[in-house]
């Protein structure tokens, strides 16, 4: 079973709202990670947050902003998004650093559709 | 730079037959290598890793050898079932470099028939 707690499960959003998601885990991790899949291909790294400051924004178009409010919670700001961003969001975490048997665990994700 | 070499899909199985999927990565040092699983609509799960050279993963019936001589990270599973259909990405984990990213193979999808 997943640690890492994604919620909502399903969202349908305009091209003119604002939305959240929202990611949770109690592992003690410190790194933090936002990734975008579309169907079929592997998911697609979006940010990197360690220690709860940014530390990996892969040129993410700035319709997508993330927030670190805490070591456990991670969020997902959308705003402006179009419909080719629909794809399931996957928030994952694991230690952080370049430590040997560091893992990262993902969540269920967010099936985000924007109509 | 980083990669990871997966067989394509799809592959269908029978019921109780033996599977393979080939995984291959290029990297610098000595990587942890890991095998996800993806149920349709569903996340990610970790499936196994290994963390050095010889290395064996396993889980759920299924095995992964870290072979730095082949760089390479097969699965494996003896007999597979209906519920084993789903698509599997092999990934790795720098240990130098290449920052705190995992890096994806492309996925192989596998569906088990009856």
């Amino acid at each position: 079973d997943t640690e890492v707690t994604q919620t909502p499960k399903h969202l349908v959003m305009g091209m003119t709202n604002k939305k959240s998601l929202k990611c949770e885990q109690h592992m003690g991790h410190r790194a933090m990670y936002w990734y975008k899949q579309k169907a079929k291909k592997p998911p697609e790294l979006m940010f990197v947050y360690s220690y709860e400051k940014l530390s990996i924004n892969e040129s993410v178009p700035s319709r997508f902003s993330p927030e670190c409010p805490n070591s456990s919670l991670l969020n997902l700001h959308l705003h402006a998004l179009q419909p080719e961003d629909s794809a399931l969001y996957l928030c994952a975490s694991s230690r952080s650093g370049l430590v040997r048997g560091n893992t990262i665990y993902f969540g269920e994700g967010s099936w985000l559709t924007v109509v | 730079g980083n990669s990871v070499t997966q067989m394509e899909g799809p592959v269908t199985l029978s019921e109780e037959a033996f599977l393979t999927i080939n995984c291959t990565y290029t990297a610098t040092g000595y990587p942890s290598l890991f095998w996800y699983v993806q149920y349709p609509g569903e996340g990610l799960q970790l499936l196994l890793k290994a963390t050095k050279a010889d290395d064996k993963g396993s889980n759920k019936g299924f095995e992964a050898t870290y072979r730095k001589e082949t760089t390479s990270f097969h699965l494996e599973k003896g007999s597979v079932q209906v519920s084993d259909s789903a698509v599997y990405f092999c990934a790795l984990y720098p240990l130098t470099g290449g920052g705190n990213k995992l890096t994806f193979g492309t996925g192989t999808q596998l569906k088990v028939e009856l």
